[in-house]
């Protein structure tokens, strides 16, 4: 157990649909990431928030926007749901702004399905 | 720029040795190590931050060499626990993302 908890763990719905995945990253922890897994593409970075600022932007699409809140935690809020969407979305966190020196720690993973 | 890792995949029996490789066309300034066991999380392995550098993580070790942009993975006398796909990471210089590798599936057979 990494420490980070995700929820949900699975989840499935319909295209055009709007999904917010949540992240609590471990205690003291004040960078949160978020990655996308698809099976072709491996683990795509998609944004970093460090003590509820963003501090890194990777491959997120303008329909996807995440923010962390005063106690850490994360959302991912993913709208007008594709096909392509469907993927597992993680969320990892560090001790501090990550970079070279920082472990990352993985929760265990939302499950998007889009149908 | 995302590493490029290598073999894609990698059947071996217990008891034989692997390595993999990771290689990119930009500086690097350290590489990360993680394993992602079948319907598990990525679990860290190692970094590696100073050119020629070995770490070692059970019977798991690696190497970076900065002149030629790469990093290797080495497993010695593969265990069954060490199947699953191993991903390599590199961050940019001034940034704080991890851009990993497409992964190599390790799978060890009795």
């Amino acid at each position: 157990d990494s420490g980070v908890t995700q929820t949900p763990k699975h989840l499935i719905t319909a295209t055009g649909q709007r999904v917010t995945l949540r992240c609590s990253p471990r205690s003291g922890d004040l960078s949160v990431y978020w990655y996308q897994q698809s099976l072709d593409q491996g683990l795509q970075f998609l944004i970093q928030y460090y003590n509820g600022e963003e501090r890194a932007k990777g491959n997120i699409l303008e329909r996807f926007s995440a923010q962390q809140f005063p106690d850490l935690h994360s959302e991912l809020n993913l709208s007008s749901l594709e096909l392509g969407d469907s993927a597992l979305y993680f969320c990892a966190s560090s001790p501090d702004g990550g970079g070279h020196t920082g472990e990352l720690f993985f929760g265990e993973g939302s499950r998007l399905t889009v149908l | 720029q995302q590493p490029v890792q290598s073999p894609q995949a990698v059947i071996l029996r217990e008891g034989e040795d692997a390595v993999i490789n990771c290689s990119s066309s930009k500086a690097l300034y350290s590489v990360h190590w993680y394993r992602q066991k079948h319907g598990e999380a990525p679990v860290f392995l190692m970094i590696l931050l100073k050119g020629g550098e070995q770490k070692g993580h059970e019977k798991i070790s690696a190497s970076f060499n900065e002149k030629k942009q790469q990093s290797s993975l080495y497993l010695t006398a593969s265990q069954l626990s060490y199947s699953g796909t191993y991903f390599c990471g590199t961050p940019a210089a001034g940034s704080y993302q991890l851009t990993f590798g497409k992964g190599t599936k390790l799978s060890v057979i009795p």
